[in-house]
This record gives structure tokens, C-alpha cells and sequence, in this order.
């Protein structure tokens, strides 16, 4: 069974202090690993999928990378805007089906 | 492209009664997920279409939930005889097939479900 950990649950930081979050999984054969991005009473927002170990992806301040048992998402210099849920899920490659599983998720608060 | 849209947005009930919501998939999409999301957690996959086939429904919670996709466009997801912990978000998620190695899923805004 594909198992997904992030951590921290909770993580509060000052505008302009860079931190990572962190996504631990087991899955059997990796077909993708996604972060989303979800803010209070609405759906997630898709940021990235990466397929292989050593992949990186950016977008703004978020930078997105993989091995093969964990993923982070860096923040560089975080803005009030960036306060939000980040979730991390995985699809493995058993039985041929799409359904991913999510993790709890990281609460990201980020003050002025 | 508008991007995946669910109806309602907020829906209050009385315990024991139906419930339907909507979704509304990106056009070109032929993958349509069904989630469920409870305070401090994940969403929790419940069902999956491809087109109008009904390709996963071992992971709804109970016969009391049901989901169709009729000629593969919209889904609706019923809820029978709600229970107040039924009370959740429902999430709808969209995918295509075949343009990448993967399923990236697009998630609509949710419907937020309290049952009194």
C-alpha cells in the first residue's frame, strides 16, 4: 500500500526566511509525484508532478525536488501570500491505476 | 479553458435526507475523480470515471454513495440518507489521458457538505 509523510504539520516563518517542507513515501514503482497548494475552503491547486529520482522543478519562489524515498519543496524568501496547505501525493505503478494518495498535508503560515 | 467547476459550493442538510452534488470537468478531460476532505487531513479518493465507465467504486464509503457520468461529461455524486458524518468536503478532480507519463489531476473548488 503507497504510504505518503510530510512534515512538518505546521510551520511558521517570517517573510524572507527560506525553509523546506518535506514529503516521505513508499510506493511500489513510482509513475509520479505531485504537490498541490490549497488554501482555506477551496480545492488544491496543482504546482508540480515530478517522475524521477534527481528531477527539480521551479515556479516563482517554490522549487520542487525528488529521490527515491522523499521530496521537498523549497521556499525562497516566502511572501504572506504563500501562507497556505501544501499537500504532496504519490501514483504508484501497481495494478495500472491513476489513484494517488495524498499525504495531510503542511500548514504554512507566513507572517509580515 | 474554465477550469473545473462544482455545484453547489455550500450545501446544509438534515440528517437522513439526499443529497446530490455536480461536477463539471475540464472540456477536453476524460478522467473524472470523486475525493472526500475532512478537517487537517488529505483528500480521500472515493471513485473513478473514464469517459462514462465507472472504473474504481470499491473505495466509496458506503452503499449509500453513489456516482454517474452520463455520456462522459458532467458527474453527479449522491449521497442517500445522509449521516452527520458525512459532513465533509467533496472534491471533483480531472485529468486527459495520454499526454503525459502520469495523471495530473486539475481539482474544482469543492462542495462543502454539513449535515444537522
Amino acid at each position: 500500500e503507497d504510504q505518503v509523510t510530510q512534515s512538518p504539520e505546521a510551520l511558521r516563518l517570517q517573510e524572507g526566511e527560506s525553509s523546506s517542507l518535506n514529503c516521505s513515501y513508499t510506493v511500489s514503482g513510482l509513475r509520479g509525484l505531485f504537490w498541490y497548494r490549497q488554501d482555506p475552503g477551496k480545492g488544491p491547486e496543482f504546482l508540480f508532478t515530478l517522475y524521477s529520482a534527481g528531477e527539480e522543478k521551479e515556479k516563482e519562489r517554490l522549487k520542487a525536488t525528488l529521490t527515491k524515498k522523499e521530496s521537498f519543496l523549497h521556499i525562497t524568501a516566502p511572501k504572506p501570500e504563500d501562507s497556505a496547505t501544501y499537500l504532496c501525493a504519490v501514483q504508484g505503478l501497481s495494478g495500472g491505476s491513476y489513484i494517488p494518495t495524498f499525504g495531510r498535508g503542511t500548514s504554512l503560515i507566513v507572517h509580515p | 479553458d474554465t477550469g473545473v467547476s462544482q455545484n453547489p459550493r455550500h450545501k446544509i442538510t438534515k440528517r437522513g435526507q439526499n443529497v446530490t452534488f455536480r461536477c463539471d470537468p475540464i472540456s477536453e478531460h476524460n478522467r473524472l475523480y470523486w475525493y472526500r476532505q475532512t478537517l487537517g487531513q488529505g483528500p480521500e479518493f472515493l471513485t473513478y470515471f473514464q469517459n462514462e465507465a465507472q472504473l474504481e467504486k470499491s473505495r466509496l464509503l458506503s452503499d449509500r454513495f453513489s456516482a454517474e457520468r452520463p455520456k462522459g461529461s458532467f458527474s453527479t455524486l449522491e449521497i442517500q440518507r445522509t449521516e452527520q458524518g458525512d459532513s465533509a468536503m467533496y472534491l471533483c478532480a480531472s485529468s486527459l489521458e495520454g499526454r503525459s507519463r502520469t495523471d495530473t489531476q486539475y481539482f474544482g473548488p469543492g462542495t462543502r457538505l454539513t449535515v444537522l
